[in-house]
């Protein structure tokens, strides 16, 4: 069964303490993996979109990496305005359906 | 370029009401799908349309179904509402061309079923 599991379920940093969220799959075949940020209340913005390991893609303060098992969110000196839910999603060969994991809640504290 | 609408943005209703969504995507964007977000299970799948054409569906019962009209909007129904299906229901559109394609979320509508 394809899965997409996310870790940790919550993170709290420091301002400017940087780190790393963690999206584990498990799918017959990968078209493209995923990256969004979602605000309390609102829906989901998007941030990357990766399609094959070794892939790597900045903005700002985040970069995403991409094995044949897993992506690497990373945030380097995170600013409170940070804090958010990251949500990782793929989308599978086999039925062309997106998964997405249960999203790692961010906080940042000033 | 306008985001991805979707109107109401807030909707309460009791048990066995039925409940109509309304989607509207980015101009040009010819994809649209829909999905459920709850606290416990998170993003779930309900459906994609492509050209008025629905091209996949996730594992939601028959209540909740789907259309997409000529100009690419698209509405989502639930019929004999339980209270499991009080949560945020998200649009997303994409261009469609590919399965690759990313998807860019609307606001959502929070809907509450009393």
């Amino acid at each position: 069964e394809d899965q997409v599991t996310q870790s940790p379920e919550a993170l709290r940093l420091q301002e400017g303490e940087s780190s790393s969220l963690n999206c584990s799959y498990t799918v017959s075949g990968l078209r493209g993996l995923f990256w969004y940020r979602q605000d309390p209340g609102k829906g989901p913005e998007f941030l990357f979109t990766l399609y094959s390991a070794g892939e790597e893609k900045e903005k700002e303060r985040l970069k995403a990496t991409l094995t044949k098992k897993e992506s690497f969110l990373h945030i380097t000196a995170p600013k409170p305005e940070d804090s958010a839910t990251y949500l990782c999603a793929v989308r599978t060969n086999r039925d062309d359906k997106i998964i997405f994991g249960k999203g790692t809640r961010l906080h940042i504290l000033p | 370029k306008a985001g991805v609408t979707q109107t109401p943005r807030y909707l309460i209703k009791t048990r066995g009401q039925q409940v109509t969504l309304s989607c509207s995507p980015i101009s040009g964007h010819r994809s649209v799908s829909w999905y459920q977000q709850t606290p416990g299970q998170g993003l779930q799948f309900l459906f994609e349309y492509f050209s008025e054409t629905q091209r996949n569906k996730g594992n939601f019962p028959g209540r909740f179904s789907g259309r997409q009209f000529s100009n690419s909007r698209s509405e989502m129904n639930v019929s004999t509402l339980e209270l499991g299906d009080s949560a945020l229901y998200l649009c997303a559109s994409s261009l469609g061309g590919a399965g690759t394609d990313t998807q860019y979320f609307g606001p959502g509508t929070r809907l509450t079923v009393l």
